[in-house]
């Protein structure tokens, strides 16, 4: 009963550099999102989808995008890395269209941009 | 945009204290959500309230929907080890995304 995976658990990237951050999930919930976690701050909204086929920016779009072929996999991309997005990064799911429904989270993937 | 402020930003307890945290936002919410975090994991959903004046528990836990719905309150009482990490409250705002507090810390003395 996995929930939802996030992959790689680190990553440290040089400046410049580019990479995805990949969220599959099994509990078949349309509603995706990324999230990241900067020291003492509160998560902030990257991306989101609310089902295959469909994404919408955030609170914090800039220098990411996103595609959500299917229900289960909801990838991060970072095209050119720079050190303002050395962060943790969450991926998180729920079942229904509410924003205030409970999220489930993924264990993060801490990113390190040098 | 719409402010959470989460307090104290840490707590330093003794096992068995009770604990107290709170969040303030400068307009309406009509969700509030608590959430823990344990190092290396993301967040846990422990309590959620939707309704003004609402008053949750999740065994030791308690959580309150203030009144004026800018408000919410954390409680656990009698402390154990298991309960350090870092508490976030989360509020729906006027444009239905969640607003994410800074989190407080919750640290046991030895």
């Amino acid at each position: 009963n996995a929930g939802v995976t996030q992959t790689p658990k680190f990553r440290i990237l040089k400046i410049g550099q580019s990479m995805t951050l990949q969220c599959a999930q099994d509990m078949n919930h349309n509603y995706m999102y990324w999230y990241r976690q900067d020291p003492g701050m509160g998560l902030k909204l990257i991306y989101y989808s609310v089902g295959a086929g469909i994404t919408d920016k955030g609170e914090v779009p800039n220098g990411y995008n996103v595609s959500r072929s299917t229900t289960e996999d909801f990838p991060l991309r970072l095209e050119l890395a720079a050190p303002s997005q050395t962060s943790v990064y969450f991926c998180a799911t729920t079942g229904t269209g509410i924003w205030g429904s409970p999220l489930h989270f993924g264990n993060g993937t801490r990113l390190t941009v040098t | 945009g719409q402010q959470l402020n989460q307090s104290p930003q840490s707590m330093f307890i003794q096992e068995g204290e009770d604990v107290s945290m709170n969040c303030t936002s400068s307009s309406i919410f009509n969700t509030w959500l608590w959430y823990k975090q344990d190092p290396g994991e993301g967040p846990v959903l422990l309590i959620a309230l939707y309704k003004a004046g609402e008053l949750t528990s999740n065994g030791r836990l308690t959580a309150q929907f203030g009144i004026t719905r800018k408000d919410s309150f954390l409680n656990i009482s009698a402390s154990i080890p298991s309960d350090v990490g870092i508490y976030f409250c989360a509020g729906r705002g006027s444009n239905y995304q969640l607003i994410w507090g800074a989190g407080t810390k919750l640290i046991i003395k030895p």
